[in-house]
């Protein structure tokens, strides 16, 4: 059973582009969670989906960011017209069905490092 | 304030040194992660407790939910325990502490 699978791992964009990073979770598990790790800063909570639904985007920049997670494949953590501030690590966690609970254990992803220049 | 504070910041120890981390919060929960990320940047999840201790070969995990209040223990500490512990508690969203930075010394 592969674990949360994350690509790319490092991402290079000139500031404007549009950044796209995936994540898939491991098999049976349809809750998704996203973090950013800004430089020499904690993780911090950007947004929490499940199947078709996002459940808690309080963590997510309100211009800019947006997450989905379809019916079919990954999830995905869009930024558009990135700037140099958004560098920095994303890391995607995933957990299993508990009853629609968000307290149960989190796997996460090793990361996309994301270089804005 | 921080909804977690984790203690230390830093801590440098020799090898086999007996290592205590503690992490306190103040949102209410009913459990609480203890994570690992190593300098290559993955995380590892480590614990999720709810209550009393867990254990999980050299690692040692305690919480007091009144005190609102978690150790990470590590015995007979070793250069590959060197990496930043992380405290997480799940409230509206997933809190984290800063992190702790352990190096351990050979």
């Amino acid at each position: 059973n592969a674990g949360v699978m994350q690509n790319p791992r490092h991402l290079v964009r000139r500031r404007g582009q549009e950044a796209r990073l995936r994540c898939s979770p491991m098999k049976g598990h349809s809750h998704v969670y996203w973090y950013r790790q800004l430089p020499e800063e904690g993780l911090k909570f950007m947004v929490y989906l499940q199947k078709e639904n996002i459940i808690d985007e309080s963590g997510m920049p309100k211009e800019r960011f947006s997450a989905e997670f379809p019916k079919e494949g990954p999830s995905i953590l869009r930024i558009q017209q990135v700037v140099r501030g958004d560098s920095a690590a994303y890391f995607c966690a995933s957990s299993p069905i508990l009853g629609g609970s968000r307290l149960g254990e989190q796997f996460f992803g090793p990361g996309t490092r994301l270089t804005v220049l | 304030k921080n909804e977690v504070e984790q203690s230390p910041q830093n801590l440098t120890a020799q090898e086999g040194e007996f290592i205590t981390i503690n992490c306190s919060y103040s949102v209410g929960i009913s459990a609480l992660h203890w994570l690992q990320q190593h300098p290559g940047g993955g995380i590892v999840s480590l614990f999720m407790l709810s209550s009393g201790k867990k254990k999980h070969g050299r690692l040692i995990a305690t919480i007091n939910i009144q005190e609102k209040h978690s150790s990470l223990h590590i015995t007979a500490s070793h250069p590959r325990d060197s990496a930043v512990y992380i405290c997480a508690v799940p409230g509206n969203q997933f809190y984290f502490g800063t992190g702790t930075s352990l190096t351990v010394i050979p």
